[in-house]
């Protein structure tokens, strides 16, 4: 089955460290996202790439890195610099950067910072 | 820049009962405009999309949703709630102004389908 894998689906650390979310993808698609979700707010970008090796920071970078080293592979690492860590995190994908192609999304990490 | 209101944050609605989840954008210049639904602690699901053409575009399972430029609007529609429709629901819109797919999200519309 194609579609994209994000894991763990939770994940706890304390505050001060470092934490990578993993996000793969099987569909061969170009472009993958990552956005931060947080009740009553929607869908925040955080970072994008549309090819290997290349990315852009969204609207809420601040406090995130992260890696294209592969095509199918988008890790996100959510850095101590980051001052609210806790949310749900969805990473997405899509055929190319083009408008009208839709994103397609993952199941989702919820990570809790404490 | 884009922006995308959703009117109501929740929807409570009797099962059978029709349903309408409101949506409008801040852009007049051509837009591409998406309704995603989100299951509890699921990602989220392309639900349908208007590109362009008839602006009346449907879902598979009943869903559908009226693109009106004058009114800037893609209310979503059902005629027929069920439980399992039971979700939140987020209407998106496509920003052209930063050189790639960039989406723009509304801040979600809870429905509750009661029986």
């Amino acid at each position: 089955d194609g579609g994209i894998t994000q894991s763990p689906k939770y994940l706890f650390r304390k505050e001060g460290q470092n934490v990578t979310l993993s996000c793969e993808q099987n569909l061969n698609h170009d472009a993958m996202y990552w956005y931060r979700q947080d009740p009553g707010q929607g869908l925040r970008l955080i970072y994008y790439s549309q090819i290997v090796n290349d990315f852009q920071k969204g609207d809420i970078a601040e406090g995130y890195s992260v890696s294209r080293e592969k095509k199918e592979s988008f890790p996100l690492t959510v850095t101590s610099a980051q001052k609210n860590p806790t949310a749900f995190y969805l990473c997405a994908s899509s055929i190319r950067d083009t408008y009208s192609y839709e994103q397609y999304f993952g199941p989702g990490t919820r990570l809790t910072v404490t | 820049a884009q922006s995308v209101t959703q009117l109501d944050s929740q929807v409570p609605v009797f099962e059978e009962a029709p349903v309408e989840l409101r949506c409008n954008y801040s852009s007049s210049v051509s837009v591409y405009l998406f309704w995603y639904v989100q299951y509890p602690n699921q990602g989220l699901q392309l639900l349908l999309k208007y590109l362009s053409g008839s602006t009346l575009v449907e879902s598979i399972n009943g869903f559908e949703a009226e693109f009106n430029k004058s009114q800037t609007s893609f209310h979503l529609r059902k005629p027929s709630v069920h439980i399992s429709d039971t979700a939140e629901y987020f209407c998106a819109v496509s920003d052209l102004s930063g050189g790639y797919n960039k989406l723009i999200f509304g801040a979600g519309t809870r429905l509750a389908v009661h029986p």
